[in-house]
């Protein structure tokens, strides 16, 4: 299995414009997780999805931010408009069972000019 | 250990030495807890697991301890390697307004000298 695999890598926009970073999670996982990384709030959890429902999304920043998951092989989170202090590395993880063995991807570097 | 500031704590050590890397949790109902390794650049990566019904985990290498009358946990590293230098991360699962998901701590990095 090629693990959790997300897209893209980078990516360097201006304020106001719309983002939206992807993720494919590890066949099989039933839960698919977004996490933001700052140096100031280390891992935060925004939302998590249970065969592709999202289930909670107390963590999700603001209005900006929305996520969707329309099969087990695909998910997508968008930030619309996007501001500088959006600015910050997304994971999506997936998992068998929810709490335990999140299994990352490579992450996606975003910075909001 | 745990960092409270912007700030994460530092552990160095010299190559071959071990290492000891410590977590404290503060959610005694907290059942399963796990350490993950994170290099620079990349995801955080699982290194071990240990579930409340234990007191000892060991790995490749690595050992999970883990104290729950203190509410405690320690990743110890054998014979520490140049590439074993990474931000390591407990997470615990607890029910602290997460609902059973994993709670990461801030990390704690090591660096190992050659």
């Amino acid at each position: 299995d090629a693990g959790v695999i997300q897209s893209p890598r980078h990516e360097v926009t201006e304020m106001g414009q719309e983002v939206t970073l992807r993720c494919k999670p590890i066949s099989g996982h039933d839960y698919l997780f977004w996490y933001r990384q700052t140096m100031m709030r280390g891992l935060e959890l925004l939302i998590y999805f249970n065969n592709n429902v999202p289930i909670d999304d107390s963590g999700m920043p603001e209005d900006r931010f929305s996520a969707k998951m329309p099969n087990a092989s695909f998910s997508t989170l968008k930030i619309q408009p996007s501001e500088p202090r959006d600015s910050a590395v997304y994971f999506c993880a997936s998992s068998m069972v929810r709490g335990e063995k999140l299994f990352f991807g490579s992450g996606t570097q975003l910075s909001v000019l | 250990g745990e960092s409270v500031g912007l700030h994460l704590p530092t552990l160095s050590v010299q190559e071959g030495d071990n290492s000891i890397i410590n977590c404290a949790y503060s959610n005694s109902a907290s059942d399963y807890f796990i350490w993950y390794k994170q290099e620079s650049g990349k995801g955080p990566q699982f290194i071990i697991d240990i579930r409340s019904n234990m007191d000892k985990r060991q790995g490749q290498r690595v050992t999970v301890l883990l104290n729950k009358t203190v509410k405690h946990l320690s990743l110890q590293i054998a014979a520490t390697q140049p590439g074993d230098s990474a931000v390591y991360f407990c997470a615990e699962t607890g029910v602290r307004g997460s609902q059973g998901n994993l709670i990461f701590g801030k990390g704690t990095k090591l660096s190992v000298k050659p």
